[in-house]
């Protein structure tokens, strides 16, 4: 069964650290593109990160640049956010999802085909 | 960064009602569009992607169209487990950005 399982979420102060962690099973992980995306309470969707098969590449929305880091250790099969200076704008339900591509004429367009049922960060004091 | 404008932003209909909700995007796209459905309290789930493609075992009633700016998702006839909100999320980007959700209520 194709499956994503994350972990590290909890509550934490203002200014403090998580690491999430995302373990995948069930495919080929080191073949695909992987994200994270959260959603605060009572809101929408934001998608956070993405980073390439290799680890090469990666993405991350500004709101988090240079406090988070999306990381990949394609060995143990899975997937890392590294979350430093939380602000309370940081609390959400943290997803990690496959990246999945489908090839129409000569777009490749990304889509996301399994997630995992996330992990609750709280940042409060 | 790419806005994606969904409206409306809820809707309630009846079962058997054919709904359509739209999605509009600050640029041009391609197909680069995805849908999802998400139920109070679980992770969202893949509807349609690249605009009008379905996941194998996606019920029927269920369909995207467009291309460029405007896309839709139509639900042919709405069922009672359809009640859900939903999103589009472009992956022209990055960043990648999703709209603000349309809730689907039944009547």
């Amino acid at each position: 069964e194709v499956q994503l399982v994350e972990s590290g979420g909890g509550l934490v102060q203002p200014g403090g650290s998580l690491r999430l962690s995302c373990a995948a099973s069930g495919f080929t992980f080191s073949s695909y593109w992987m994200s994270w995306v959260r959603q605060a309470p009572g809101k929408g969707l934001e998608w956070v990160a993405d980073i390439k098969q290799d680890g090469s590449e990666k993405n991350h929305v500004d709101s988090v640049k240079g406090r988070f880091t999306i990381s990949r250790d394609n060995a143990k099969k899975s997937l890392y956010l590294q979350m430093n200076s939380l602000r309370a704008e940081d609390t959400a339900v943290y997803y990690c999802a496959r990246d999945n591509i489908v090839v129409v004429v000569d777009d490749g367009i990304d889509y996301m085909d399994v997630w995992g049922k996330g992990t609750t960060v709280i940042v409060s004091s | 960064d790419i806005q994606m404008a969904q409206s409306p932003s809820s809707l309630s209909a009846s079962v058997g009602d054919r709904v359509t909700i739209t999605c509009r995007a600050s640029q041009s796209i391609g197909r680069y569009l995805n849908w999802y459905q998400q139920k109070p309290g679980k992770a969202p789930n893949l509807l349609i992607y690249a605009a009008s493609n379905s996941p194998s075992g996606l019920p029927s009633r269920f369909s995207g169209r467009g291309s460029g700016t405007d896309f839709t998702l139509t639900i042919t006839s709405l069922q009672p487990d359809d009640s859900a909100t939903y999103y589009c999320q472009q992956s022209y980007g990055p960043p990648q950005t999703f709209g603000q959700g349309t809730k689907v209520e039944i009547k």
